[in-house]
């Protein structure tokens, strides 16, 4: 079945530096790809998305970028901050999400 | 407030005890699911259900049922309950089309 693989599995950067998680997946029927981040005991909250006919969305120090023909797409956080620190994690859909192991994002004051 | 309602938010059973986690929201979505997620892994589809009336197993269903009661609600059951099934349990909802995943807060649950 349908499979998406995420890296790295634990990312600490400076804060005020960029984040970069990555995933890639085997199915081109995918056509919609969201973002998750989880802080601890809570709920996954949709933080950006991305559709199969857009290759790069942004939202302030959020950004998602898409490349179809290579199968991967990519979150990039700029200007880190320590409200920053959880737990991302892909996912991708056709009738229902399939999510990625997810990415801990440690931001060092 | 709309959204996706779960209860209960925590509880322990013993091994062998039956429960059902309840769920409902009442945005008017057709498509609802139930996750597990354990300790530092991601989320794992143990059913869901596409429309009301209909309900499909996902990756983990071994030990669970599940009920689409009405539109709004979704049940989970536990039959037998195992430490292995010990596990933060997430509802979930979705309409039309792709897109538009609301989750509900969680249910921990502890299986000693």
């Amino acid at each position: 079945g349908e499979n998406v693989e995420q890296h790295p599995s634990t990312l600490s950067v400076q804060e005020g530096d960029s984040a970069v998680i990555k995933c890639t997946y085997s199915d081109s029927a995918s056509n919609y790809f969201p973002w998750y981040k989880q802080e601890l005991g809570k709920r996954p909250q949709l933080i950006i998305d991305i559709r199969s006919n857009v290759g790069e969305k942004k939202d302030q120090r959020i950004a998602v970028t898409l490349n179809k023909t290579a199968k991967h797409f990519s979150l990039h956080i700029t200007e880190t901050q320590p409200e920053d620190s959880a737990v991302y994690f892909c996912a991708l859909a056709n009738y229902q999400l399939i999510w990625g192991a997810g990415t801990k994002l440690i931001i060092k004051p | 407030n709309a959204g996706v309602t779960q209860t209960p938010k925590f509880q322990v059973l013993k091994t062998g005890q039956s429960m059902t986690l309840q769920c409902a929201q009442d945005m008017n979505h057709n498509s609802m699911y139930w996750y597990r997620q354990d300790p530092g892994m991601g989320l794992r589809l143990i059913y869901y259900s596409a429309s009301e009336g209909t309900t499909d197993k996902g990756e983990v269903p071994n030990g669970y049922n599940v009920s689409r009661l009405n539109k709004r609600e979704f049940s989970l059951r536990l039959e037998s309950a195992a430490p292995s099934q010990t596990s933060v349990y997430f509802c979930a909802s979705r309409g039309s089309g792709v897109y538009g995943y609301t989750f509900g807060s969680g249910t921990r649950l502890t299986v000693v």
